[in-house]
């Protein structure tokens, strides 16, 4: 059985643009998690989806959004970079709400 | 408001040794998951166990086991005879019912086991 997968793994941006990260949830799940880690501030919940919708969202600007799309895929984008969203994106899937999360390796971005 | 404090930023010790990674949490919630996770270098993290508020039978797994006890709001996890390979960050994360998928990591601790 495949795991969380997130495309690209690693991903250069220069600031002021905008980026979208991917994430395919492992078959069969339908909730899908976005987390951002960064040295200073650890890991922080972004956003949550479950069916399409947006359930539940963290404290982060309105330049960060998501969406789900009917086969449970997600992507985030984050639009006008800044460096400080240099970070760790991580995605996580689950069967349904309140189960066991799986995280996908992340994508590394790097904004210069 | 929900918060997880994991103490102890760095571990060392030598392989072999058990080792304690404690976590500490707050929640006004009566239900509510605590969970740990381990992040090896490649960056993923690992599911390690989840346990709901209302489940205290401590549980062991192998190697590792686990200590819940709500009159401490302590939820620690005990690495016995450590090996290299368990070298990793460790994250504690608390998720409440009303909430839901918003899990609140701890900051992690590093363990380091030498050889």
């Amino acid at each position: 059985k495949a795991g969380v997968t997130q495309t690209p793994r690693y991903l250069i941006k220069t600031r002021g643009q905008q980026v979208t990260l991917s994430c395919s949830p492992i078959s069969g799940h339908r909730s899908v998690s976005w987390y951002q880690q960064t040295p200073g501030q650890g890991l922080q919940f972004l956003f949550e989806y479950f069916s399409e919708t947006q359930r539940n969202k963290g404290n982060f600007p309105g330049r960060f959004s998501g969406r789900q799309f009917s086969n449970s895929r997600s992507e985030m984008n984050v639009s006008t970079l800044e460096l400080g969203d240099s970070a760790l994106y991580l995605c996580a899937s689950s069967l349904e709400v309140d189960t066991e999360a799986f995280f996908g390796q992340g994508t590394r971005l790097t904004v210069v | 408001a929900q918060k997880v404090t994991q103490a102890q930023t760095e571990i060392s010790v030598v392989e072999k040794e058990d080792v304690t990674l404690d976590c500490v949490y707050e929640t006004r919630d009566t239900t509510y998951y605590l969970f740990w996770y381990k992040q090896p270098p490649s960056g993923e993290l690992v599911f390690l166990i989840r346990r709901n508020s209302f489940d205290e039978q401590n549980e062991i797994s192998g190697r590792y086991s686990w200590n819940f006890q709500k009159s401490t709001s302590s939820f620690n996890f005990t690495i016995t005879a450590s090996q290299v390979v368990d070298s990793a960050v460790y994250f504690c994360a608390l998720s409440e019912v009303s909430i839901r998928n918003d899990m609140r990591f701890g900051a992690g601790t590093r363990l380091t086991v030498k050889p």
